[in-house]
């Protein structure tokens, strides 16, 4: 069975600055994605940034980047220029063999300060 | 209009009660998901469907049933509610035909809280 683990329960940040949320999983699959998932005070989850397993190039999509390390099984997320809207909850996920099933992880609190 | 809805976005109810938490869906998917949404859990499975003749079991399915009304509509009932079904619950979709990334849409969850 899959599992995703993401060890930081809350973080925050400075406006501004550079905030890195990590993630690890756990599987025997050679082939899957992983996704990060941003979770507003609006409840609505939204697709932050996603990655193909076979692909090395790490992801990038305007301020937020992964750094994929598939030895490692570790799959962070770096936001850039952190901004009061970026302030959410954070799942990171993985599904393999684009099976659809998602599995989450617990989540990342985000505050970003002013 | 969001392409995913879910109704009732919260609702209170009494332990013994029967609940039942509606989805529509306008992306024309076929894949359509239950997940429950519970603090330092993540969100996990509960029921998916991958076209109106076929449902699944997930991770968390006892207590729970669904029901695939229409390629549309995927509904999830709680028969008798009790305290710890308490969660957000969402409804999510996902395209079945390539390129196939297996990314999720959701609706904007159901707040369900069991006295």
């Amino acid at each position: 069975a899959q599992t995703v683990t993401q060890s930081q329960p809350e973080m925050s940040v400075q406006e501004a600055e550079t905030v890195t949320l990590s993630c690890t999983y756990d599987t025997s699959e050679s082939n899957y994605y992983l996704f990060w998932y941003k979770q507003p005070p609006s409840r609505q989850m939204i697709l932050v940034i996603r990655q193909e397993a076979y692909k090395q190039q790490n992801a990038t999509e305007n301020r937020f980047s992964v750094n994929f390390q598939k030895a490692a099984k570790s799959f962070s997320l770096k936001i850039s220029d952190s901004q009061l809207g970026d302030t959410a909850m954070y799942f990171c996920a993985f599904t393999h063999n684009a099976g659809n099933m998602l599995t989450f992880g617990g989540g990342t609190r985000l505050m970003v300060k002013p | 209009d969001a392409d995913v809805t879910q109704t009732p976005r919260n609702r209170i109810t009494k332990t013994g009660k029967r609940i039942m938490l509606e989805c529509s869906q306008t992306k024309g998917h076929d894949r359509m998901y239950w997940y429950r949404q519970d603090p330092g859990l993540g969100l996990r499975l509960i029921y998916y469907s991958f076209d109106v003749k076929d449902i699944n079991k997930g991770e968390i399915s006892d207590g729970y049933s669904v029901s695939r009304q229409a390629q549309a509509k995927f509904s999830l009932s709680l028969e008798s509610a009790i305290p710890n079904q308490t969660a957000l619950y969402f409804c999510a979709t996902s395209e079945v035909e390539l390129p196939n990334t297996g990314e999720l849409f959701f609706g904007e969850g159901s707040r369900l809280t069991v006295l």
